[in-house]
């Protein structure tokens, strides 16, 4: 069974720019959650989507948003890129039933030059 | 005070050795406790994951909560040096509205051969 997978691997941006982060859930999950591992901060809930909607969101600035498309991929973006948001950012998907485990994919190393 | 709390580490144990890790957390409404292992450059991998108080063993690994302490535990027996990684608790609420995992700050764990 395929796991999550994220790309790219790595991307670098510079300040001001635009990055989008792509998630793909295993198969059979509804649900996809990012999270933000940056230094020295931990792992920290970025957004929930579920069946195409946002369900909830943690402690971000708007600049930070995604979607969730039809097949239950999801897009993270990250508009008017700060040097904090250098991370590396994680994608996990789980069934919707309440309440499953999530699942992680290997992350989106972000660095902002 | 947030609100999970992990011993950071680092822990340095012999090869055989029993490793003890441990999260306390002030959130009673936490109902599902988690427990992940983090490789270096990987995403985290789910343990462990039960919701009631008591020991939970899977192999060479046993997760212990306990509620009434608000503390939880997990305990490698026969420790490997493909033991070491960073572990990470995690924890949610039950709540159909709020799902997210909230995490410790990781204990880095290295097991000498």
């Amino acid at each position: 069974e395929a796991g999550v997978t994220q790309s790219p691997t790595h991307l670098i941006k510079t300040r001001g720019q635009q990055a989008t982060l792509r998630c793909s859930p295993i198969s059979g999950h509804t649900s996809v959650y990012w999270y933000q591992q940056a230094l020295g901060l931990g792992l920290q809930f970025l957004l929930w989507y579920d069946e195409g909607e946002e369900r909830n969101r943690g402690n971000f600035p708007p600049r930070f948003s995604g979607r969730q498309f039809p097949n239950y991929s999801s897009e993270l973006n990250v508009n008017a890129l700060e040097l904090e948001d250098s991370a590396l950012y994680l994608c996990a998907s789980s069934f919707t039933r309440v309440h499953q485990p999530q699942h992680f994919g290997d992350g989106t190393r972000l660095s902002i030059l | 005070q947030k609100e999970v709390e992990q011993d950071p580490g680092p822990l340095s144990v012999p090869e055989g050795a029993i490793v003890s890790l441990n999260c306390t957390y002030s959130n009673s409404a936490f109902q599902y406790f988690m427990w992940y292992r983090q490789y270096s450059r990987k995403g985290p991998e789910l343990l462990m994951y039960t919701y009631s108080s008591g020991n939970k063993e899977d192999g060479r690994f046993t997760a212990q909560v306990d509620k009434s302490s608000k503390y939880i535990s997990l305990f490698i027996r026969d420790s490997q040096p493909s033991d070491s990684a960073t572990y990470l608790c995690a924890m949610s609420i039950i709540s159909g509205s709020a799902r997210q995992l909230t995490f410790g700050s990781g204990t880095q764990l290295t097991v000498l051969p």
